[in-house]
């Protein structure tokens, strides 16, 4: 059975402390895995994308990799303003077509 | 700004109540999702549609009904609503040449 999963469910960081979220997956043939970050009463926001294991993507304090079985987004040296939740997602085909399987997110919280 | 949007933001309704929730977009984009969003579990498709004429079940379809008005226009509808649709409802669109989706700002609906 296709499954994502994010750990931990919720992290504490005091700013500055860099640490890491992890995405682990099963699916039979991944398409790509996405990150999305949501913040309270909003839509999930789009991140990255990554296709391949080895792939690496960047975008200010945020860098997500790729391997076959798992995704890690870290944070270096985050701010108050990277608190939100993070949500993972995997492309896998199936039923007919290229869905889309999310995990149920890690909820993180920057203290100053 | 091509957007996603969505109304109603917040709805409070009754068992046995017929609800729609309407989502519009902006962004030229041919492929529309519906998905749902409760507490401690990923973002689950309820329906999706590839054009206006393709309409198709996600994994979580009964009890919901979907109408595509035109490219721009999708709509959720819940029959007959009873209390566990209580959740959080987005709308997402892609494009058909990727597979990144945009999601709008969300539906908070509860039913008594």
């Amino acid at each position: 059975e296709d499954q994502v999963t994010q750990s931990p469910e919720a992290l504490r960081l005091q700013e500055g402390e860099s640490s890491s979220l992890n995405c682990s997956y099963t699916v039979s043939g991944l398409r790509g895995l996405f990150w999305y970050r949501q913040d309270p009463g909003k839509g999930p926001e789009f991140l990255f994308t990554l296709y391949s294991a080895g792939e690496e993507k960047e975008k200010e304090r945020l860098k997500a990799t790729l391997t076959k079985k798992e995704s890690f987004l870290h944070i270096t040296a985050p701010k108050p303003e990277d608190s939100a939740t993070y949500l993972c997602a995997v492309q896998a085909f199936s039923g007919g077509y290229n869905k889309l399987i999310f995990g149920a997110g890690t909820r993180l919280a920057v203290h100053p | 700004d091509a957007d996603v949007t969505q109304t109603p933001r917040n709805r409070i309704t009754k068992t046995g109540k017929r609800i729609m929730l309407e989502c519009s977009q902006t962004k030229g984009h041919d492929r529309m999702y519906w998905y749902r969003q409760d507490p401690g579990l990923g973002l689950r498709l309820i329906y999706y549609s590839f054009d206006v004429k393709d309409i198709n079940k996600g994994e979580i379809s009964d009890g919901y009904s979907v109408s595509r008005q035109a490219q721009a226009k999708f709509s959720l509808s819940l029959e007959s609503a009873i209390p566990n649709q209580t959740a959080l409802y987005f709308c997402a669109t892609s494009q058909s040449s990727t597979s990144t989706q945009f999601f709008g700002p969300g539906t908070r609906l509860t039913v008594l």
